[in-house]
């Protein structure tokens, strides 16, 4: 098992452009989701899913798309990137349900910095 | 609403010496409790969690975390610690008693061991 792959694991971006940050499992975990670490604030949850085709906004969603098509897939859109977005961001996934349910596995991150 | 907070920035302990990491909690039902770990530029790994049972949870490299409701505490312990224990500790929970509820995480404690 590859666990939770994330790509990029740097980008440098402009202020106003867009990109996607990749996030991908193959342990057939329901729940996916994806944070922000800053110092000083922890891990924000930018947002959530709990099943393919279910998505939901966590703490700092502002500026932040996500879809689930997939089980395995759960992309973090930026549409206009700003400076405040310059962060590292992880994205983790679970079970849902059953003995191992919510046991987090994290991906080694993309660090993101906005010009 | 739910909300996890770690009062300390930073503890330092000397090697071969107790240590114990705060954690306090809010849910509006019942909590789902967890301990993770950041080493430098990682991702998290998860040490330990209370989902039900006995309040005394024993994880990873032998750390323990004990689970006090009327508290509202989820402390994480190591009766002897190491200089490989240095690290950043992370508290989380979720409401075991929502279907859907995400997963918080507390600012984090960063841990520093002596020699």
């Amino acid at each position: 098992n590859a666990g939770v792959t994330q790509t990029p694991k740097f980008q440098v971006l402009k202020t106003g452009q867009s990109m996607t940050l990749q996030c991908a499992q193959d342990m057939n975990h329901e729940y996916m989701s994806w944070y922000r670490q800053d110092p000083g604030m922890g891990l924000r949850l930018i947002h959530y899913s709990v099943g393919a085709g279910i998505t939901d906004q966590g703490e700092v969603p502002n500026g932040y798309n996500v879809s689930r098509s997939t089980t395995e897939d759960f992309p973090l859109r930026l549409l206009s990137a700003a400076p405040s977005q310059t962060s590292v961001y992880f994205c983790a996934s679970s079970y849902s349900s059953g003995p191992r349910t919510d046991t987090q596995y994290f991906g080694p991150g993309t660090r993101l910095t906005v010009l | 609403a739910q909300s996890v907070a770690q009062p300390e920035d930073q503890v330092n302990v000397a090697e071969g010496n107790p240590l114990t990491v705060k954690c306090t909690y809010s849910v509006s039902g019942n909590p789902y409790l967890f301990w993770y770990v950041q080493y430098p530029n990682r991702g998290l790994q998860f040490l330990l969690k209370y989902i039900t049972g006995d309040n005394l949870v024993k994880g990873s490299y032998g750390f323990e975390a004990e689970f006090n409701k009327s508290q509202t505490s989820f402390h994480l312990k190591k009766p002897s610690a190491l200089v490989s224990d240095s690290a950043l500790y992370f508290c989380a929970v979720r409401d075991k008693d929502s279907s859907a509820s995400k997963i918080i995480f507390g600012s984090g404690t960063r841990l520093s061991i002596r020699p």
